[in-house]
């Protein structure tokens, strides 16, 4: 596609329920990266793939979020048990490859959790 | 650890230059320097990187000190839709076995007045 797409763009659950965030990346680009934004902060880093791999899972704040990447496209971001201090936009971004001096952002899937 | 400061923020007046500094006293010399901005709402927006040379795109100027211990970006009219947060990141070049992950600091808020 011409960028980078994510959905939902807004999601609204309750504490305890599991969620799942997607994102579809531009064609053709191998690496993928999930980041977190939480209201008024700056991004924190999650997880990156290079095609289905993940060599960077660091940024994934507890067992509770994992993330897989299927075909070398699209990649899906689980949060288990949600709890409220997980409302945050959770941005998708891919480049050409890993390393690649652009990245490219979707507009985010806004998450609240009450 | 922060590899980047700039300051919080500034403003500047609508059709002026916008100059933001940013320090990197620590870079490296396999170390890029990339800028992003992220207006409200969106996800961030890549605009320029260099190395050591200065560089121009249609969207901003980058001016890369000599020691490289420092830069500016270079907005050279201003106009109230440049609003935005802007991320000042260093980050090693491809291939060079580092990780490809990008770290965003707190930004720099430039405020465009009318």
């Amino acid at each position: 596609g011409a960028g980078v797409s994510q959905s939902p763009s807004n999601k609204v659950t309750e504490k305890g329920k599991d969620v799942e965030l997607r994102c579809d990346p531009i064609s053709g680009h191998t690496a993928l990266y999930w980041y977190r934004q939480r209201l008024g902060q700056g991004l924190e880093f999650l997880i990156y793939f290079q095609g289905n791999s993940a060599p960077d899972k660091s940024g994934l704040p507890s067992d509770r979020f994992s993330a897989e990447r299927t075909g070398e496209s699209v990649s899906t971001l689980t949060i288990q048990r949600t709890q409220q201090e997980d409302s945050a936009v959770y941005l998708c971004a891919s480049s050409l490859f890993s390393g690649a001096n652009v990245l490219t952002f979707g507009a985010g899937s806004r998450l609240t959790v009450l | 650890d922060a590899k980047t400061t700039q300051p919080p923020s500034m403003d500047c007046a609508e059709g002026r230059a916008a100059n933001l500094p940013c320090n990197h006293s620590t870079i490296s010399g396999n170390e890029y320097v990339y800028w992003y901005r992220q207006i409200h709402s969106q996800g961030p927006q890549y605009i320029i990187h260099g190395l050591k040379n200065n560089e121009t795109n249609e969207m901003a100027s980058l001016i890369i000190t000599e020691d490289r211990k420092s830069s500016t970006l270079i907005l050279p009219h201003a106009t109230l839709r440049d609003t935005a947060v802007y991320y000042c990141i260093v980050r090693a070049a491809a291939g060079t076995g580092a990780n490809s992950k990008l770290t965003f600091g707190k930004g720099i808020t430039l405020s465009v007045r009318p």
